[in-house]
This record gives structure tokens, sequence and C-alpha cells, in this order.
């Protein structure tokens, strides 16, 4: 069974810091690795999806790589603001079965001024 | 704006009452899916819709029902209410197996 881990739970950073956010997952069989944004009491928004045959994928400030051998996948992002604030889940569909998307439990972040 | 739209936005439902969450997407995806989100369990695949015409069950699909009617529309039906289903309802689509997720704004429901 496929399971999504998200180290760390939490983290509080001053703004302008890099940052990296790690996400695991013990299948390796997948079809693609997406990451998301969710702000408190609102939906989803998509930043970033990589597909199993790919690296990495950049968008602006965010940076995700991703090694399908190992497992991980980690988000960087770089010279953090206030307007980062939010829950960051890593999430991947798995290449077997019907089309589900297995989520881990996120990673809240908070930079401060 | 292309997108997913849910309605309603937010209810509080009695327990026993039929409540029926709607979720309409204009971008042609071919799947769609029905996510609820607890706290410190977080997101679960109710139903799931890989095609217009076809359905099925994900990881918590008791106590609900979904119909795939046509390409834009998956309604999810709450038959006889529980307050065990007290949560925020996500609908979700996808162009494909291996294409990235699109989440609407979610429903939030609660079950007195």
């Amino acid at each position: 069974k496929q399971e999504v881990t998200q180290i760390p739970a939490a983290l509080s950073v001053p703004e302008g810091e890099n940052l990296v956010l790690n996400c695991s997952f013990t299948d390796s069989a997948i079809y693609n690795l997406q990451w998301f944004r969710q702000d408190p009491g609102k939906g989803l928004t998509s930043l970033l999806l990589i597909q199993s045959s790919q690296r990495e994928q950049t968008s602006g400030r965010l940076n995700a790589s991703l090694d399908k051998s190992s497992g991980r996948s980690t988000l960087y992002i770089a010279a953090s603001q206030p307007g980062d604030s939010a829950t960051y889940l890593c999430a991947v569909t798995a290449s077997g079965g019907y089309n589900k998307l297995i989520f881990g439990a996120g990673t809240r972040l908070a930079v401060h001024p | 704006i292309a997108g997913i739209t849910q309605a309603p936005t937010s209810q509080i439902l009695a327990a026993g009452r039929r409540m029926t969450l709607r979720c309409t997407q204009d971008m042609r995806h071919n799947a769609m899916y029905w996510y609820r989100q607890d706290l410190g369990l977080g997101l679960r695949l109710i139903h799931y819709s890989n095609t217009a015409g076809t359905t099925g069950k994900g990881e918590v699909p008791d106590g609900y029902s979904v119909s795939r009617a046509n390409t834009d529309d998956f309604p999810l039906t709450l038959a006889s209410a529980v307050p065990s289903q007290t949560s925020v309802y996500f609908c979700a689509s996808s162009r494909d197996r291996g294409q990235g997720y699109t989440f609407g704004s979610g429903t939030r429901l609660t079950v007195v």
C-alpha cells in the first residue's frame, strides 16, 4: 500500500530564507507527483507536476525534484515571503489500479516578516 | 475562468436528510473525483469517474453515491446524512491518468 510522508510537519522561518520541504513515498511505481498549496479554509492550488520520467520542474521561486528510485521528492522555495505561508501537500498518482491521488499529511509553513 | 465549480460553499444539514453536493467542470477533463478532508486524516478519496458513464469506489465510499451522466458534472449524494460525514468535500478533475489534478474550492458540510 502506497504511503506518502512529509517532513517537517510544520516550519516557521523568517522572511528571505531558502526552504526545503521533503516528501517520501513507499512504492516507486508512480505515474507522477504533484505539489499543492492550501491556504486556510481554501481549496488546493496546484504548484508543480513532475512526471515519473522527469527529474525536476521549476516555476518562479519554486523548484521540485523527484528521485523515483529512492521514493523522494523535495520542494525548494527560494527567498521565502510572508505570502508563501500555507500548507504544502505532496501527492502521488499510483501507476497501477485506478487513477488515485495519494496525499501526504502536509507541511504547514509560516513565513514571518 | 476555466476550472471547477462546487456548490454549495457550506451547508448545515440535519442527520437523516438527503443532500447532493454539486460539481461542474468546464475543462473537458475525462476523470473526476470526490475527496473529503478531515483534520488528522488528510484527504481521502470517496468516489471517482475515469470517464462519463463510469464510476468507481475510492477509500471511503460508504454512505455516498455518485453519477456521471456527462463529462462536465459529477454530483455526490449523501442518501441519509450522519454526523461522521461532517467534513470538507473537494471535487477534482484531471484530463487523464498521468495529468495534473485541478481542485474545486470545497464544500464545508456540517451534519447535526
